[in-house]
């Protein structure tokens, strides 16, 4: 039972370009969701999160949107860099559950020149 | 700061051994974590931890063993290793001693993992 899906296990983008990373979740009582970032033998890092009572979050380069009525989110990467070259996974997680984390099975990003 | 810290970055275990995986983390957080990712997948979590003394199991605890016995180290144990844990295990912490507790709002900082295979 996968409560968290992100369909697309790639993605190819130009250099400069919007990146646009979906996720979708099944599970009601969610009611935060973060995104992570991913490099080859390293660990998940924190890229950006919002919490249910919001639809929108910024934060530079990277805009988070939230459809709770969808049960969907989306990343923004505006404008994609080399760098953003990683796999991203989106995450969620219910209040009173010790920030315990149900992850997606993450999307692939390749930013090309 | 070293963050969270695992040790070792890889191993080879023949079917059957045991072996313990370590985690540390210096930045005074309550929560402690392991997860497995399997290739194409999403990181599962094993067990958790809220404190010195406490572990209580996630979604994939058979197999698996933990103890936190300091605020700092949450090691998991491998009992009988058997093919189905060749994984990559990630250990991760989060919500620091005398912050306050954001209801599920803290953020999870993660280890370098440890690559395992079972033969």
């Amino acid at each position: 039972d996968q409560q968290v899906k992100q369909n697309s296990p790639s993605l190819s983008v130009q250099e400069g370009r919007i990146s646009i990373l979906n996720c979708d979740y099944t599970n009601s009582m969610f009611d935060y969701f973060l995104w992570y970032k991913k490099y080859p033998a390293e660990g998940p890092t924190f890229l950006i999160s919002i919490s249910s009572i919001k639809d929108k979050n910024e934060d530079g380069r990277f805009t988070v949107f939230l459809n709770k009525s969808a049960k969907h989110l989306s990343l923004h990467i505006v404008p994609s860099q080399p760098g953003d070259s990683a796999v991203y996974f989106c995450a969620a997680s219910v209040t009173g559950t010790a920030s315990k984390l149900t992850f997606g099975t993450g999307t692939r990003l390749q930013v090309t020149l | 700061n070293a963050g969270v810290t695992q040790t070792p970055k890889f191993r080879i275990l023949k079917i059957g051994q045991s072996m313990t995986l370590q985690c540390t983390q210096d930045m005074n957080h309550n929560y402690m974590y392991w997860y497995r990712q399997d290739p194409g997948m999403g990181l599962k979590l094993i067990y958790y931890s809220v404190g010195a003394g406490i572990t209580d199991k996630g979604e994939v605890p058979n197999g698996y063993n933990v103890s936190r016995s300091t605020t700092e180290d949450f090691p998991l144990r491998l009992e009988l290793a058997a093919p189905s844990q060749t994984s990559v295990y990630f250990c991760a912490s989060s919500y620091p001693q005398g912050a306050q507790e954001e209801g599920g709002k803290n953020i999870q900082y993660f280890g370098a993992g440890t690559r395992l295979s079972v033969l």
